[in-house]
């Protein structure tokens, strides 16, 4: 059983699309997280939902909207897709929202072309 | 602000050496500290954890010590295998609502035979 699933695993697209990718988790988690990992593997955190409500938003630019239809799911859409958004998103979860463990799902790596 | 820094890779070591991977970190109050592994094409593991000064987190043959009168975390493991080759990730969380993850830049670790 997957804990924290990610789709699609890999996207390709064009600059200037937006597309979207959506994170689903079993583990009846309150808070639900958005990572980004670079190219150099520096992971930086971008936004964080808990029960369905933003509650960390990381001066992420605003072609990226996270969406939570309940606190089992949290999508990420980004529209206008330029060069610098190839990445590896990495979709996370925890209990709650005070020091606790995150649980990563295996990520969605997107390159922009 | 919160901030995690590791020794810079790639880490070389033959089968069955000693490792270490060296953390320090600088925050508020009192974090819980983590270390995550990646294996290659994979999302990120819980490697292990401490949320205390003095805790020990401990798993698969690896350890580390929560040691706040010099800011540190580092990685150990007595014996290293060809299959722990991975990139590790030493993280922070704080104090506070949100639980943000704050990762240090990983350290790749390569393991020959």
């Amino acid at each position: 059983d997957t804990a924290v699933s990610q789709t699609p695993k890999y996207l390709v697209t064009q600059m200037g699309n937006d597309k979207s990718i959506k994170c689903e988790q079993n583990l009846g988690h309150d808070t639900m997280y958005w990572y980004k990992q670079d190219s150099k593997k520096f992971l930086k955190i971008m936004f964080s939902y808990n029960n369905k409500e933003l509650i960390i938003n990381e001066t992420v630019p605003n072609r990226f909207s996270p969406k939570s239809p309940d606190k089992a799911h949290l999508n990420l859409h980004i529209n206008s897709l330029e060069l610098g958004d190839s990445a590896v998103y990495f979709c996370a979860s925890s209990p709650g929202t005070t020091k606790e463990t995150q649980y990563f799902g295996p990520g969605t790596r997107l390159l922009v072309l | 602000g919160n901030s995690v820094t590791q020794m810079e890779g790639p880490v070389t070591l033959s089968e069955e050496a000693f490792l270490t991977i060296n953390c320090t970190y600088t925050a508020t109050g009192y974090p819980s500290l983590f270390w995550y592994v990646q294996y290659p094409g994979e999302g990120l593991q819980l490697l292990l954890k401490a949320t205390k000064a003095d805790d020990k987190g401990s798993n698969k043959g690896f350890e580390a010590t929560y040691r706040k009168e010099t800011t540190s975390f580092h990685l150990e493991k007595g014996s290293v295998q060809v299959s722990d080759s991975a990139v590790y990730f030493c993280a922070l969380n704080g104090w506070g609502y949100g639980n943000k993850l704050v990762f240090g830049a990983g350290t790749i670790l390569r393991v020959k035979s």
